[in-house]
């Protein structure tokens, strides 16, 4: 069993320019979640795919946008990047079947822009 | 609107001496609760959730829904007990979306 990977590790990026940050889900799960984790912050939910479609989205404005592909992986991409995006970003891999499902966690992407 | 309040940003303790982690929420509803952990250089992990009532790693944590509080608790600390813990809600679920809110964490420091 895989567990969930995120790339990259780092990555410094300009204040305006655009990121794409990616996760594999764990093998078996078909929702992520992403999180933005400001330092000294807890992770804030950003927004969850399941099935290729956003079905729930925390306070961020649109341009934080996603994808889900068909083996589940996913993308966040975050448009015109402002100094407050500098954060750690972590996605988390689950699976729906049953009532509740846990979340994994991947290693995260820190992200600093400039 | 969903809210996790962990009011220590850092505990310390010696070893042995008795821990408990403070939890905090709001919720209008029935809120699944959780107590992450976060092990130095490694990834958030899931340690338990109210609805399991189980113990891990000897800790275990009671949901009081008349205080709203889910506050983590060990008799005994251990020096591998160091780390991040985080606090967090899951509301209702509806068409499959569960919204987990996390608390700002509480570094639980284990003086040997």
């Amino acid at each position: 069993e895989t567990g969930v990977t995120q790339s990259p590790t780092h990555l410094i990026k300009t204040r305006g320019q655009q990121v794409t940050l990616r996760c594999s889900s764990q093998s078996g799960h078909n929702t992520v979640s992403w999180y933005q984790q400001a330092l000294g912050q807890g992770p804030q939910f950003i927004f969850q795919y399941y099935r290729e479609e956003e079905n729930g989205r925390g306070n961020f404005p649109p341009r934080f946008s996603g994808l889900q592909f068909p083996n589940y992986s996913s993308e966040l991409n975050v448009n015109a990047l402002e100094l407050d995006d500098s954060a750690l970003y972590l996605c988390a891999s689950s699976s729906s079947s049953g009532g509740w499902y846990e979340q994994y966690f991947g290693p995260g992407t820190r992200l600093t822009v400039t | 609107a969903q809210r996790v309040t962990q009011p220590e940003k850092l505990l310390s303790v010696f070893k042995g001496a008795p821990v408990e982690l403070k939890c905090n929420y709001s919720y209008s509803g029935s809120p699944e609760l959780f107590w992450y952990v976060q092990y130095s250089r490694q990834r958030l992990q899931l340690l338990l959730r109210h609805i399991s009532r189980e113990s891990i790693k000897g800790f275990t944590a009671d949901l009081n829904k008349g205080e709203t509080s889910f506050h983590l608790k060990k008799p005994f600390a251990q020096e591998e007990d160091s780390a991040m813990y985080y606090c967090a809600l899951s509301g209702r679920k509806t068409g499959g979306y569960q919204k987990v809110t996390f608390g700002t964490g509480t570094k639980l420091q284990v003086i040997p």
